[in-house]
């Protein structure tokens, strides 16, 4: 969709190291969704977030949204080989049923 | 079922033949989507239902996508005449209520026309 812009759209990260993705919208963010993608399967939900300032945990990886600026960032902390696949940020920006998606952040953990 | 169940998983179809996806939503989930993923892309929305009505179908590309859910559980998504721009993966999700909340998807159906 050209309506979420992720960035980068690849990245190679040392194992135990930190990493960001960051999804922008163009549009009003009524909610915004992480998913993670292995190459040949489905998306697995990682987290939800629908308001401003609104950040959550799990395990490793934080979500962060900042309405105002119509963005969420993705922090992974200590990287593990587990953490590789293709991370996607998907968004509802009609305040309806539709799911948007960004392009992709392909994550690489080297060992 | 516990998950999302889609199938085929890989179809192989030459040029021009119909192929015809099935998705096995999770028991008891109201809201049913398909949507398209080509290589090295996020996923494109193609249609929505709410029990058995078809309430959207906007992203569908061509008369030639039509998908059914005639009991307000599976669903086909079935391509007629396919075309190579139609490979592609077709993931299916559901969610238990009809606005939108965390949504489970499938492995998908990876259609590869030749």
């Amino acid at each position: 969709s050209q309506e979420l812009e992720q960035s980068p759209q690849s990245l190679i990260v040392q194992e135990g190291k930190n990493l960001t993705i960051n999804c922008t919208s163009s549009k009003t963010l009524y909610g915004l969704y992480w998913y993670k993608q292995k190459y040949g399967e489905g998306l697995i939900f990682l987290m939800m977030l629908q308001k401003g300032g609104e950040e959550k945990s799990h395990e490793k990886i934080t979500a962060k949204l900042d309405e105002k600026k119509q963005q969420s960032s993705l922090h992974i902390t200590a990287s593990q080989p587990s953490h590789a696949g293709i991370y996607l940020c998907g968004a509802d920006i009609r305040n309806d049923y539709k799911l948007s998606f960004g392009a992709g952040t392909t994550v690489t953990v080297r060992a | 079922g516990a998950g999302v169940s889609q199938s085929p998983r890989y179809k192989v179809a030459k040029r021009g033949q119909d192929v015809a996806l099935r998705c096995d939503p999770i028991s008891g989930h109201v809201s049913l989507f398909w949507y398209q993923q080509a290589l090295g892309q996020g996923p494109e929305f193609l249609t929505y239902f709410q029990n058995e009505a078809q309430l959207d179908k906007s992203g569908l590309p061509s008369d030639r996508f039509f998908a059914e859910r005639p009991e307000g559980s599976v669903s086909t998504l079935k391509i007629q005449r396919t075309q190579q721009e139609d490979s592609a993966v077709y993931l299916c999700a559901s969610s238990f209520r009809d606005r939108l909340v965390k949504l489970f998807f499938g492995e998908g159906s990876r259609l590869t026309v030749l």
